[in-house]
């Protein structure tokens, strides 16, 4: 099945400062999603972005479907980004399953 | 439009016994897809239904089941909890179109197994 990997695993950043999460699979999707999960476990959706780049606010992500990998960049952290972040690629061709990635922790210090 | 709701929010149990988690999708949508989340496991899929179908299991033993009704909501079952069942159980709906598929996650139920 298709392998998600997700780096950094953990990221500590001074409030104010940008960042770049990188999620790479492992075969070819149809789906993409960046989520964030909140303190009490809530999955918000950030980005569905199967290729191209979109952007909200200080957010932005790009997918290069044909080099397997997407990028989430926070510009201008807050405190309020903290929390896991999450890549979820599929379903694929024959199945109707995401897979998620194992996650980037941030914490934005004050 | 209401977003996804899972109930109840919290469960406490005891091993051996059985419990019934409940998800309403966002209307419209006809798939709803079941995750388990647990520290050690991470984010892992249990099983995906669409128009009352299930159309994928993930690798959980047999006391894990669910159904959908016509109405699109979805139950999963967990029958003789283990200890190991502690976890966040999240319950995603879509909206298909093709190869467009974009999840919405509901708050999700916590279950501790005593």
């Amino acid at each position: 099945g298709i392998q998600v990997e997700q780096s950094p695993p953990d990221l500590i950043l001074q409030e104010g400062a940008n960042s770049t999460l990188r999620c790479n699979f492992s075969d070819s999707v149809n789906n993409l999603q960046w989520f964030h999960q909140n303190p009490w476990g809530q999955l918000i959706n950030l980005f569905y972005i199967p290729s191209g780049t979109k952007q909200n606010g200080r957010l932005s992500a790009t997918t290069v479907a044909t080099e397997r990998y997407s990028l989430l960049y926070i510009s201008s952290s807050q405190t309020t980004d903290s929390g896991v972040y999450f890549c979820a690629v599929g379903p694929t061709s024959g199945t109707y399953k995401y897979i998620f990635g194992t996650g980037t922790r941030l914490k934005v210090l004050a | 439009k209401a977003g996804v709701t899972q109930t109840p929010r919290y469960l406490i149990k005891t091993r051996g016994q059985q419990v019934t988690l409940s998800c309403s999708p966002i209307s419209g949508h006809r798939s709803v897809s079941w995750y388990q989340q647990t520290p050690g496991q991470g984010l892992q899929f249990l099983f995906e239904y669409f128009s009352e179908t299930q159309r994928n299991k993930g690798n959980f033993p047999g006391r894990f089941s669910g159904r959908q009704f016509s109405n699109s909501r979805s139950e999963m079952n967990v029958s003789t909890l283990e200890l190991g069942d502690s976890a966040l159980y999240l319950c995603a709906s879509s909206f298909i179109r093709g190869t467009y598929n974009e999840q919405f996650f509901g708050p999700g139920t916590r279950l501790t197994v005593l």
